[in-house]
C-alpha cells in the first residue's frame, strides 16, 4: 500500500512568486493534515480536512496560504505570493476515521520550500 | 491541549537502553500519550501510544505512572539507526485530532 506522497520534494522560488504543493493521502483516509516546520522551529499545525471540508484551519498563517481538497482525495496548498519567511518543510499527513484506532497520523516525506 | 516538556538532546552508545522522559502536568482525563520518531528529511513516524501503566510493542516500551503527569519512552539496545528526533504528544488519541508537536528530543547514538 502506498504511503502519503508529496510533490514536489523541493521547490525553489523567488519572493513574490506562487507555489503549489500537492499531497496524496493514503487511500481511504478521510483525514488530511498540513503541517510545516520553518528553520529552527517546531513542527506547526496548519489545517485539517475531513474529506473535502476544512475541519480546522486555525494554524494557517495568513491569507497568502490557500488549501484545497476537491473531491476529498488529494490536497493542494498554494502560497501566493511567497515571502522569505515561508521557507521551510511542509508536511502532509493522513489518518483513518472511526473508533478503535490509535488516531495514528501517517506523514509524507515533506516538501521543502525555499523562497529567495 | 496539554503542553509537553522533554530534554532537548540525549547521547547514547550502541547497545544501551535509552529512556526519554516527557512531562505533561496538565494532561486531561481523555488524553493519550503518543510518541513519534523523525529522521532527517523524513516525516514523523508513529512509535507507540498509551493511556496508563505500560505499553510495549516491537520497537519500544512506554511507561506511564499512575498520575499520568509524565511518561517515559524506553528504547532497548539502541543502534546507530535510532539517531533521530523523538516527539512526545498528548491528545485524545482519536482519529481526526490534530497533533501538536513540541521541540522533541534529539537522540544521538554513537558507536
Amino acid at each position: 500500500e502506498a504511503g502519503v506522497t508529496q510533490f514536489p520534494s523541493h521547490s525553489v522560488i523567488e519572493k513574490g512568486q506562487t507555489v503549489t504543493l500537492r499531497c496524496d493521502p493514503i487511500s481511504g483516509h478521510d483525514n488530511l493534515y498540513w503541517y510545516r516546520r520553518v528553520m529552527g522551529k517546531e513542527i506547526k499545525f496548519l489545517l485539517h480536512f475531513v474529506k473535502e471540508s476544512k475541519q480546522d484551519e486555525s494554524g494557517m498563517p495568513n491569507n497568502r496560504f490557500l488549501a484545497e481538497r476537491t473531491g476529498g482525495t488529494y490536497s493542494t496548498l498554494k502560497v501566493q505570493p511567497a515571502e522569505l519567511e515561508d521557507s521551510g518543510v511542509y508536511f502532509c499527513a493522513s489518518s483513518q476515521e472511526g473508533t478503535g484506532n490509535t488516531g495514528e497520523l501517517f506523514f509524507g516525506e515533506g516538501s521543502r520550500l525555499t523562497v529567495l | 491541549l496539554a503542553k509537553t516538556t522533554q530534554p532537548i538532546s540525549m547521547d547514547s552508545y550502541e547497545g544501551q537502553e535509552v529512556n526519554i522522559t516527557c512531562s505533561h502536568n496538565n494532561i486531561a482525563t481523555n488524553d493519550y500519550i503518543t510518541w513519534y520518531q523523525q529522521f532527517p528529511s523524513q516525516g514523523p513516524r508513529f512509535i507507540i501510544q498509551g493511556y496508563k501503566t505500560k505499553v510495549t510493542n516491537e520497537v519500544a516500551s512506554l511507561f506511564i505512572p499512575a498520575d499520568r503527569k509524565s511518561s517515559t519512552l524506553s528504547l532497548p539496545r539502541v543502534s546507530l539507526s535510532d539517531t533521530a528526533v523523538y516527539y512526545c504528544l498528548v491528545g485524545d488519541g482519536k482519529a481526526g485530532t490534530a497533533l501538536i508537536f513540541g521541540k522533541g528530543t534529539t537522540l544521538s547514538v554513537s558507536s
